[in-house]
Order: C-alpha cells, then structure tokens, then sequence
C-alpha cells in the first residue's frame, strides 16, 4: 500500500523559513509524481498553492515555493506570516490505478 | 468562473447509498478531460475517492473496492457520486474538485458533510 508522508505539525517563527516534506513510505519522490500543495483553513476548502512540483498558483504570494529536496517534495515558505498558520496538504499522482494519493496533511503554527 | 457546488443528504443511514452531486457553473463539463470526487474525515486527511473522465470512464479508490460509481450528465453540467454499504468510517465531508492536466485540483466545490449514523 501506497503512503504519502507528510510531518504531523510543525512551528515557525513569524518573519522565518519553514520547508514542509512529502514523501513515499517506499521510494522516492520526483516531478513524475506531479506532486501539488494545498492550503486548508479550518472549516474552508483546500485551496491550490502549487502544482507541477514548483508551479504557482495565479494569486498565491512568492513567499510559498515547491521542489524537490533529495528524495521528497517541499513546500517552503520564506517570510512566514500569522495568516499562514493552518493546515497544509499534499498529493502526488500515481498513475494508473491508484491515481492520486493524499498525505495525511501538517499543521503549521506560526508563533 | 468555474464554480463547483455539492449538493445531498447531510446524513445517511449504515448500510445504504450516499449520493451526492456536483453542479460546475461557468464551465460546460463535457470541455473537461475529468472530474473528481475528494473527502476528508473529520480531523483527518484528504483522500482521493474517484474520477470520471469525459469518455465516460471511471477510476475509484482501490480502498472503496467496488462501491463508487460516478457518473456525468452533461444535459445539466453535473456529475454525482454513490457509495453503497456505507459506514461510519465514511463520514466525512465530501469535496467535488476538476482535476487538471498535469494532475493537480483545481477549483474545489465548498465541500458537504455527509453523516452515517442510524
């Protein structure tokens, strides 16, 4: 079985760097994986961040960026701000048949 | 503007059908290669339930076995989602999302919590 790693919660400083993971319990991730983030407020739909491994969405602020860090993706944020405090999620594409396969989401506080 | 809105039954009984339906607004749904079908348990995370794509293939969850179907009618820009034998580990709020080239969601519906209690 196929599972998306993601870290459970994380902090950051308002004004510092955060750099959240997305891994494969077996093996690595890569842009063939078209791995995309969301943003989810409490109560609210997710909301697209960035797609095609490093693709912003229109609207999104060039604070958040997406890569690949050796054998995940990563979604940092530079300049981490209060309004960023919330869940974030990632997916990445499998292909044929399992299709896309969620990690379990990180909760990010910024305090 | 596209615009996604579910729409069903806020609460369902063990063992039945969940139905729910996807109204895209601003956007002829027979234009997209697919849609899909998103849910999130309460404080958990999201899972991929099932696509439908413009030929009218279907792809599910391997988790849901044999108890999605999704299906399309163009006639009134909507696509609908059943989930047969349902439990309570199938509560969740349930999100319709049009999935794009390239394998990212985007827009979402609202999302709608469904309940399976008796």
């Amino acid at each position: 079985q196929t599972v998306v790693t993601q870290e459970p919660s994380f902090s950051v400083s308002p004004g510092g760097t955060v750099t959240l993971t997305c891994g494969l319990s077996s093996g690595s991730v890569s842009t063939s994986y078209y791995p995309s983030w969301y943003q989810q407020t409490p109560g609210h739909a997710p909301r697209t961040l960035i797609y095609n491994t490093n693709i912003r969405s229109s609207g999104v602020p060039d604070r958040f960026s997406g890569s690949i860090l050796g054998n995940k993706a990563a979604l940092t944020i530079t300049g981490a701000q209060a309004e960023d405090e919330c869940d974030y999620h990632c997916v990445l594409y499998m292909g044929s048949g399992i299709h896309w396969v969620f990690g379990g989401g990180t909760k990010l506080t910024v305090l | 503007q596209v615009q996604l809105q579910e729409s069903g039954p806020g609460l369902v009984k063990p063992s039945e059908t969940l139905s729910l339906t996807c109204t895209v607004s601003g956007y002829s749904i027979s234009s997209a290669y697919y849609w899909g079908w998103i849910r999130q348990p309460p404080g958990k995370g999201l899972e991929w339930v099932g696509s439908i794509y413009r030929g009218g293939s279907t792809y599910s969850n391997p988790s849901l076995k044999s108890r999605v179907t999704i299906s399309l009618d163009t006639s009134k820009d909507q696509f609908s989602l059943k989930l047969t034998s349902v439990t309570a580990a199938d509560t969740a709020v349930y999100y319709c999302a049009r999935p794009r080239v390239g394998h990212w969601f985007d827009p979402w519906g609202q999302g709608t919590l469904v309940t399976v209690s008796s």
